[in-house]
């Protein structure tokens, strides 16, 4: 149980487009999920807390204009990154409470052109 | 400094060694601990959940933690070619998984 999927695994988008990521509760249901970026060597850095039907909580120097966080029901997250540029390029993964501890994503490696 | 320090390795063992990972840590808030294993290109794995100062086994996984020393240690035991990964220690004030803190990851290769 408390599986998370996240889609897609990998993605290579231009310069200035726009990147969504999903992340799915496949078998529970996650009123708070978290969105994480991951540089080389580096450790998981919070990026917000995404919280069913309202607005998420972004850390502090993350953009919220930049990456746009949506969680509409208790199974879906989305994070959309906007305007994307080179320096956007990283891992990014998710993850919902399970009760105990966190299930994460499989990630999504993005990389920007 | 860091609110979690973690040595990012890599560290190299033999097959059959006992494994030690360490994580120290300045926030004296923190209350619940955790080990997550991660393999390249994949999201982090929970292998261990504890809360305050103590051992918890689990196979050949054993936590320890020290609050007074602030101090986590995650032992594995008869290590095989399967366990190199990388391992993050991290923490949290709450349990249910509020804003956890991360340490940067040991890489860890058995060596078969």
């Amino acid at each position: 149980g408390a599986v998370v999927s996240q889609h897609p695994s990998w993605v290579i988008c231009k310069s200035g487009t726009s990147v969504k990521i999903e992340c799915r509760s496949l078998d529970f249901q996650a009123t708070t999920m978290f969105w994480y970026r991951q540089f080389p060597k580096q450790s998981l850095m919070l990026m917000a807390t995404s919280n069913e039907g309202s607005k998420a909580t972004y850390e502090q120097g993350v953009e919220k204009d930049k990456f746009l966080i949506n969680h509409a029901s208790l199974t879906l997250s989305t994070l959309t990154v906007t305007s994307a540029h080179p320096e956007d390029s990283s891992f990014y993964i998710c993850s919902a409470s399970s009760g105990t501890g966190a299930s994460f994503g499989n990630g999504t490696r993005l990389t920007v052109t | 400094q860091k609110e979690v320090e973690q040595d990012p390795g890599p560290l190299s063992v033999p097959e059959g060694a006992i494994v030690s990972l360490n994580c120290t840590y300045s926030n004296s808030a923190f209350q619940y601990f955790m080990w997550y294993r991660q393999y390249s290109r994949k999201g982090p794995e929970l292998l261990m959940y504890t809360y305050s100062s103590g051992n918890k086994e689990d196979g050949r996984f054993t936590a320890q933690v020290d609050k007074s020393s602030k101090y986590i240690s995650l032992f594995i035991r008869d290590s095989q070619p399967s366990d190199s990964a990388t391992y993050l220690c991290a923490m949290s004030r709450s349990g249910g998984y509020q804003k956890v803190t991360f340490g940067t990851g040991t890489k860890l290769q058995v060596i078969p």
